[in-house]
Parts: C-alpha cells; structure tokens; sequence
C-alpha cells in the first residue's frame, strides 16, 4: 500500500512563491501526480513525474526524487485564482492512484 | 457529452435503500475508477476497472458493488445504504495512452 504525507494548509501573498511538499511511502511505485481542486469542483490533472528531477510547466514546477520518497510542487507568481487544494498521488504498479489528504492554499491580496 | 458525466449530482437518500451511481465517458477510455472524497482523508480508491468485463477492488471497497458491461459505463451500486456512505462520490477514467485521469464532476450523496 502506499502512505503519502502533505501539509494540511498553507497561505501565501498573491505574487510570491509557495512550494507544497509531499512524502510517500509505497510497495510499488509507477509515478507520481499532482492534481489541483477547487472547492465544489473535481480534481483536474497538474503534473506527473515519473523519473527524478525537475518538470516545469508555466508557473508550476513539480519536483521528485525517488531514492528519498519525496516531491514538492511550486506555484510561482501566486493568482487568486491558484486558492484550491492541491493532491498529491501517487501510482502502484497497477496503476492505480493513492491519494494524500490533500494541501488547501489559500492565496490572500 | 463531452468527457465523463456522472448522475445524480446529489442526492438525499434513506439508510438501507439500494441506490446506483451512474458515470459514463465519451473517450474511448480502457479504465474507469470510483472514488469517494471524505474531509481530512482525500481520495479513496472504491472500485476500478482496467477494461470492459473486467473490475477489481480498491481501498475501500465494502458496501459497494460495481460492473463493467461495457467501455462507457461504470456504474456503482449501494447494496443497502448507511450513513457512513455519505460521501462526494467521483468517477474518473484513463486511457493506456495517457498518464492523467480525468475525473467526473461528482455526485454528492447524504446517507441518513
């Protein structure tokens, strides 16, 4: 089974930069996930990583390193509009996804 | 239809009447997936299904019941419903092509 560990809140200034850690511990890993929320909506898809290092897509970057059990996703030049929970997931070998409990950002003016 | 869709959108329902979540996706996708979202524990794997004709359990599987007849639909049944199946209930699905899961717009179920 898989247990996947992230901070429960966490605020920021509209602009600045704020970086959502994740560690997991897994029997069997396929890839990792990150998924944003908005409250009343469904997850959509961010990022995936899958080998070590960096994925920068826009603002968001996700990060992973296998060896220590541990991602982190940046949002840079926070928006209002980036307040949403952030999921972090990760895939066994059966591709099946674990999810965290989830990261609410709360982006204040 | 565009994507995956899911009925009811929300729906009140009495302890121990059988009631069936419906999701259907227009994507050709090969596997389907049932979730259910409760506050403080994120996403729980209920249910998947890797192809038609095929299902299998996930992390939370009891009280519920699913089939795959067919590519498009993956509907999820509750036997017999308790108050500790109200949930918001999401379906999602995937293709072998594509590493992101898409997920339907959800179903919000009160057990009372």
């Amino acid at each position: 089974g898989q247990n996947i560990d992230q901070p429960t809140e966490m605020t920021a200034t509209e602009g600045a930069i704020v970086q959502i850690n994740c560690t997991y511990q897994t029997s069997g890993f396929n890839g990792l996930f990150w998924y944003q929320q908005h409250a009343g909506e469904a997850p959509t898809f961010l990022s995936y990583n899958v080998l070590d290092g960096l994925e920068e897509k826009g603002r968001f970057s996700s990060f992973l390193s296998r060896s220590k059990g541990y991602s982190y996703l940046l949002l840079k030049e926070l928006q209002m509009k980036d307040s949403a929970s952030y999921l972090c997931a990760v895939r066994d070998s059966d591709y099946k996804l674990s999810f965290g409990a989830g990261t609410t950002v709360t982006v204040r003016a | 239809i565009a994507g995956i869709t899911q009925a009811p959108t929300s729906q009140i329902l009495a302890a121990g009447r059988r009631m069936t979540l419906r999701c259907t996706q227009d994507m050709r996708h090969n596997a389907m997936y049932w979730y259910r979202q409760d506050l403080g524990l994120g996403l729980r794997l209920i249910h998947y299904s890797n192809t038609a004709g095929t299902t299998g359990k996930g992390e939370v599987p009891d009280g519920y019941s699913v089939s795959r007849a067919n590519t498009d639909d993956f509907p999820l049944t509750l036997a017999s419903a308790v108050p500790s199946q109200t949930s918001v209930y999401f379906c999602a699905s995937s293709s072998g092509a594509s590493n992101e899961q898409f997920f339907g717009p959800g179903t919000r179920l009160t057990v009372l």
